[in-house]
């Protein structure tokens, strides 16, 4: 098995310039995730999807918009990008999901897209 | 406002000692913890977890402490090993205001295991 995997692993863009981060896990789990870290800033939550069919916003949506296009793939898209989203990208999935609907597990990361927005 | 802190941004020791690895909370509802571990270039990975009715798990040379009473966890290395060097996130599971469940993570702590 994979895990989740993202592509790219880079990419530096232009202020204004759009795309499209993808994500794919093979663990058929229910629940995937995306969040940027920043030095000092940890690791914060952009969007979520608690199940196929269904995306909420995290901490840090503005600016970002996602797809979950099956149970498997996660996508973010950056419409216009800015400086202030240079960052690395992760992807997440896990079985966590509604409360209560079943026993806790871990999230199992990708290896980060690093992205620099000039 | 941060929810989960790691108060130290870096922490030095030399191998075998003990490394002990903090982190305070705010949210009482928290009820789950987690610690992760993130080398360079690469994604977290899990390490250890404990539940809020628990007051400490171990596995191997991992034992994570909680005093709930405090919103304060710990986690211990010992004894530390060169490919301990690492970030150490702690994260703490809660409920959104959807009801679905979501970590809220610290800001991390550089280990450095010195030879």
């Amino acid at each position: 098995n994979a895990g989740v995997t993202q592509t790219p692993k880079f990419q530096v863009l232009k202020t204004g310039q759009s795309m499209t981060l993808q994500c794919a896990q093979d663990m058929n789990h229910n629940s995937m995730y995306w969040y940027r870290q920043d030095p000092g800033m940890g690791l914060r939550l952009i969007y979520y999807s608690a199940s196929e069919g269904t995306t909420d916003k995290g901490e840090v949506p503005n600016g970002y918009n996602v797809s979950r296009l099956n149970k498997r793939e996660f996508s973010l898209r950056l419409e216009s990008a800015a400086p202030s989203q240079t960052s690395v990208y992760f992807c997440a999935s896990s079985d966590l999901g509604l409360a209560g609907a079943g026993p806790y597990n871990e999230q199992f990361f990708g290896p980060g897209t690093r992205l620099t927005v000039l | 406002d941060q929810q989960v802190k790691q108060n130290s941004p870096s922490l030095s020791v030399q191998e075998g000692r003990i490394s002990i690895l903090n982190c305070d909370y705010t949210n009482s509802m928290f009820d789950y913890f987690l610690w992760y571990k993130k080398y360079p270039a690469e994604g977290p990975t899990f390490l250890i977890s404990i539940s809020s009715i628990k007051d400490k798990n171990e596995d191997g040379r991992f034992t994570v402490f909680l005093n709930k009473s405090a919103k304060h966890l710990s986690l211990h290395i010992v004894p530390s090993q060169p490919g301990d060097s690492a970030v150490y996130f702690c994260a703490a599971n809660g409920i959104s205001n959807f009801g679905n469940e979501k970590l809220t993570f610290g800001t991390g702590t550089r280990l450095t295991i010195i030879p």
